[in-house]
């Protein structure tokens, strides 16, 4: 089992959906980010959590520590947010300050006119 | 503008040959790594570097090798001992190590995609 699960792997959805990526982890981490990776394969940095909720846009991410989850959410999808999403963990194991990150599979999202 | 460039965006070579891939960072930070993206799994590291003259692997290193002679260059080569070379590398830095405390996040750099005939 990878230490870094999303569900679901592709995700169809018409413009204005209400959207929700999940992430699990079995693994203690310091911190979770959320990328997203544009068709062209560059990656930019959604967010960046250790607790609770953040909001940017229309999007919103949330992670509860205790129960190893984080999700991602786009409020009124539109076409231009097709991308991949990317789940990844920061480390925080003992015996080194690196904090190493371990990224799940990512989620394929195509949102149609 | 500021930012990471991996050149070229496609390489292809024939099986057998050694290919260096290029990175190259204008952000003025310490810290660069290289990962490897193959289909349905999750970006893994290879090697990162946290400052210069300085380079660890990560998790895998075998078939790759690489070098930091400058802050700004991180490049990295997939020698012929690699067997399956075919995939997406993304070059990444950071302003220092990430650690497991700190809110310091990567950047990424556009990759370039490796394909071996």
């Amino acid at each position: 089992k990878n230490e870094v699960e999303q569900s679901p792997q592709n995700l169809t959805a018409q413009e204005g959906e209400f959207i929700t990526i999940n992430c699990s982890y079995s693994v203690g981490i310091s911190a979770l980010h959320w990328l997203q990776q544009h068709p062209g394969g560059g990656i930019v940095s959604l967010f960046m959590l250790s607790s609770g909720k953040k909001k940017h846009g229309r999007l919103i991410a949330t992670i509860n520590i205790q129960e190893k989850h984080s999700s991602l959410h786009i409020t009124a999808s539109h076409p231009r947010d097709s991308a991949v999403y990317i789940c990844a963990v920061r480390g925080n194991a003992g015996g080194t300050s690196y904090g190493k990150l371990t990224f799940g599979q990512g989620t394929i999202l195509t949102v149609h006119p | 503008d500021g930012g990471i460039t991996q050149s070229p965006k496609y390489l292809f070579r024939k099986e057998g040959q050694n290919v260096t891939l290029s990175c190259e960072q204008n952000l003025n930070h310490d810290a660069m790594y290289w990962y490897r993206q193959d289909p349905g799994q999750g970006l893994r590291l290879i090697y990162y570097s946290q400052i210069v003259n300085d380079f660890q692997k990560g998790d895998i290193a075998e078939g790759y090798s690489v070098s930091r002679e400058k802050k700004e260059s991180f490049p990295l080569t997939v020698t012929s001992a690699q067997k399956n070379p075919t995939a997406f590398y993304l070059c990444a830095s950071s302003i220092g190590l990430l650690r497991t405390s700190g809110n310091n996040e990567q950047f990424f750099g556009p990759g370039t995609r490796l394909t071996v005939l």
